[in-house]
């Protein structure tokens, strides 16, 4: 079957650091990536990860764990407008087809 | 460059209707993906165009389908709408079919459904 899980709900200082995990089960495995999505808004694409490791993006860093089947996405200098669902999704070997996980809600307080 | 684009924003239908909903992906982009997203069920696939042709389909009635244009647009369509299709439904666009870093897959605002 096909299981992504991540936290529900996350809520964190403005300025502090954010780990947002999710661990994935899946029959196949094209990548893994993070998406943002504001309230009302398109999900924006974050992060891919392929291969194991740290990938690092301006104040965003997303791990990818293949043997583990997990991935974090970090947050460094929370700002409020980070306050957003963050989707967790795994490629599937079949064509172009995301596997999302029920994202995190994430708020920022001040 | 403009984003993808999905039209209408919202729409209200009643039971047994039926509804086109249209996405116009990134300039140069070729394939494109619908989703349904709800709050109980999160993101899911519902199928994938390419070349005019679908490549892939998740785990959904024949009630939705869609078709994709030679100028890379595409429509999905739902009949027969029942209470439980109320949803938002994305489309992404991407380069071409597949995974991978030069592949992202990029969405519209979406397309609010409401069936009553």
């Amino acid at each position: 079957g096909q299981n992504i899980d991540q936290p529900t709900e996350m809520t964190a200082t403005e300025g502090a650091i954010v780990q947002i995990n999710c661990t994935y089960q899946t029959s196949g495995f094209n990548g893994l990536f993070w998406y943002q999505q504001h309230a009302g808004e398109a999900p924006t694409f974050l992060s891919y990860n392929v291969l194991d490791g740290l990938e690092e993006k301006g104040r965003f860093s997303s791990f990818l764990s293949r043997s583990k089947g997990y991935s974090y996405l970090l947050l460094k200098e929370l700002q409020m407008k980070d306050s957003a669902s963050y989707l967790c999704a795994v490629g599937d070997n079949q064509g172009g087809k995301l596997i999302f996980g029920q994202g995190t809600e994430l708020s920022v307080k001040p | 460059k403009a984003g993808v684009t999905q039209t209408p924003r919202y729409l209200i239908k009643t039971r047994g209707q039926q509804v086109t909903l249209s996405c116009s992906p990134i300039s140069g982009h070729r394939s494109v993906s619908w989703y349904q997203q709800t709050p109980g069920q999160g993101l899911q696939f519902l199928f994938e165009y390419f070349s005019e042709t679908q490549r892939n389909k998740g785990n959904f009635p024949g009630r939705f389908s869609g078709r994709q244009f030679s100028n890379s647009r595409s429509e999905m369509n739902v009949s027969t709408l029942e209470l439980g299709d109320s949803a938002l439904y994305l489309c992404a666009s991407s380069l071409s079919p597949g995974m991978g870093a030069k592949n992202i897959q990029y969405f519209g605002a979406g397309t609010r459904l409401s069936v009553l």
